[in-house]
């Protein structure tokens, strides 16, 4: 089954224990992005990278960090965790193209205490 | 910027009813339109896409339209069941910033009573 897997589900941890988000899709997919959603403020992308090595920033990036060594995983990496990342994040994933819909995995419910 | 809103924030209709929900977006300059489906738990599920040339597409009790001059598009659904309930997102790729992301809007509510 073609999917976006995301690792963990939920999570609660403590300001500044860092953490990583794993995501995973199976659909030899290029590009893999991060989102996070806010209540009021709709989904809005942290990360994204358009192949293997190629990572850049989107509109919220601060204090998040993402590597991109294999093509199925984009990991999502917060280093110094705080309340304000308290937030549930999304991984998408598609073809490379403008034309391409985008798949998302089931989200990560993260509260940092 | 690009900007996108959804009217109404939440709806509340009796099962059988058709029913529409809009999404206007501030800068026609984009490559598609995308509709989503949000359920508790279960992340975000792609209903339609409607790239820029198009007008419409439709998938079963579900079309979604597409104006792009007037920044509008609609999802309307037929004949709705308890099961259409969830929240539905509406998701534009701007040309301006590539077409690394998309750019939602803050959802509207659906609740289908039995």
């Amino acid at each position: 089954e073609a999917q976006v897997t995301q690792n963990p589900r939920y999570l609660i941890t403590v300001t500044g224990k860092k953490l990583t988000v794993t995501c995973s899709q199976n659909m030899n997919h290029e590009y893999m992005s991060w989102y996070r959603q806010d209540p009021g403020l709709g989904l809005r992308q942290i990360y994204y990278s358009m192949n293997v090595e190629v990572t850049d920033k989107g509109d919220v990036p601060e204090g998040y960090k993402v590597s991109r060594k294999e093509k199925r995983n984009f990991p999502l990496i917060l280093e110094s965790p705080s309340p304000n990342q308290t937030s549930l994040y999304f991984c998408a994933s598609g073809r490379t193209g403008a034309s391409y819909e985008q798949y998302f995995g089931p989200g990560t419910r993260l509260t940092v205490t | 910027k690009q900007e996108v809103t959804q009217i109404p924030a939440a709806l509340s209709v009796p099962e059988g009813e058709n029913l529409v929900l809009n999404c206007s977006f501030t800068d026609s300059a984009i490559y598609n339109l995308q509709w989503f489906r949000q359920d508790p738990g279960k992340g975000l599920t792609s209903l339609l896409l409607i790239q820029s040339s198009q007008r419409e597409q439709t998938s079963g009790r579900l079309n979604a339209s597409l104006d792009k001059s007037s920044g509008r598009s609609t999802l309307y659904i037929a004949a709705s069941q308890p099961g259409d309930s969830a929240t539905y997102l509406c998701a534009v790729r701007p040309r301006n910033t590539g077409f690394q992301k998309l750019v939602f809007g803050t959802g509207t509510r659906l609740l289908v009573s039995p």
